[in-house]
């Protein structure tokens, strides 16, 4: 089993309306990631979250919106996506940045833009 | 020319073979270097990390050649579990305040047949 917990596993979703992705890991991490991938294609990177704070805008589209509530949660609220969006969304953390540490990835989030 | 190149395959081989797959990077400043597996529709797994020094975990053995920018991994003893797709995986660490960006080569799939 993962320890990089996200919810839901599974989202259909219309153009017009907004929903959000949910990340949770209880290793005491402190760096946590947003990784986008489409099919036969390796994960692309989003955000990155260093002690709460964003870090890296790997230059994503508004309609994506990170939040680091706490050390423990991290969301990607969704708006007006576009069917090209659709994709497994990954979430990942690592114990810190800058030691060259694994990142560990939840399950994903299997993302459809009807 | 990509960041991380790696053969795509399959390498189709049977139960018991040893295989190899290479993988080369352009960003001489990569800090720290990963080979992971994911299965069909799953989450990137770390497999390994890896160093210059060479490493081995059990049947698998790894090793980075950083002045050819340079990684490979060795699988001894084929199993049908091992069949996956497998991810060479470059860090490069943008500087304090940022975060690690992880950057994927496209993967190897490796198909072990009875």
């Amino acid at each position: 089993d993962t320890e990089v917990t996200q919810t839901p596993k599974h989202l259909v979703m219309g153009m017009t309306n907004k929903k959000s992705l949910k990340c949770e890991q209880h290793m005491g991490h402190r760096a946590m990631y947003w990784y986008k991938q489409k099919a036969k294609k390796p994960p692309e990177l989003m955000f990155v979250y260093s002690y709460e704070k964003l870090s890296i805008n790997e230059s994503v589209p508004s309609r994506f919106s990170p939040e680091c509530p706490n050390s423990s949660l991290l969301n990607l609220h969704l708006h007006a996506l576009q069917p090209e969006d659709s994709a497994l969304y990954l979430c990942a953390s690592s114990q810190e940045t800058g030691k060259g540490q694994p990142q560990h990835f939840g399950d994903g989030t299997r993302l459809s833009i009807l | 020319r990509k960041e991380v190149e790696q053969d795509p395959g399959p390498f189709n081989v049977p139960e018991g073979a040893t295989v190899a797959f290479n993988c080369t990077y352009s960003n001489s400043a990569s800090q720290s270097f990963f080979w992971y597996r994911q299965d069909c529709r799953k989450e990137p797994k770390l497999l390994m990390s890896v160093y210059s020094s060479g490493n081995e975990d059990g049947r698998f053995t790894a090793q980075l050649n950083r002045a050819s920018q340079y990684i490979s991994l060795l699988i001894r003893d084929s199993k049908l579990s091992d069949s996956a797709t497998y991810l060479c995986v470059v860090n490069v660490f943008p500087g304090w305040g940022s975060g690690d960006k992880l950057t994927f080569g496209t993967g190897t799939r490796l198909a072990v047949r009875p």
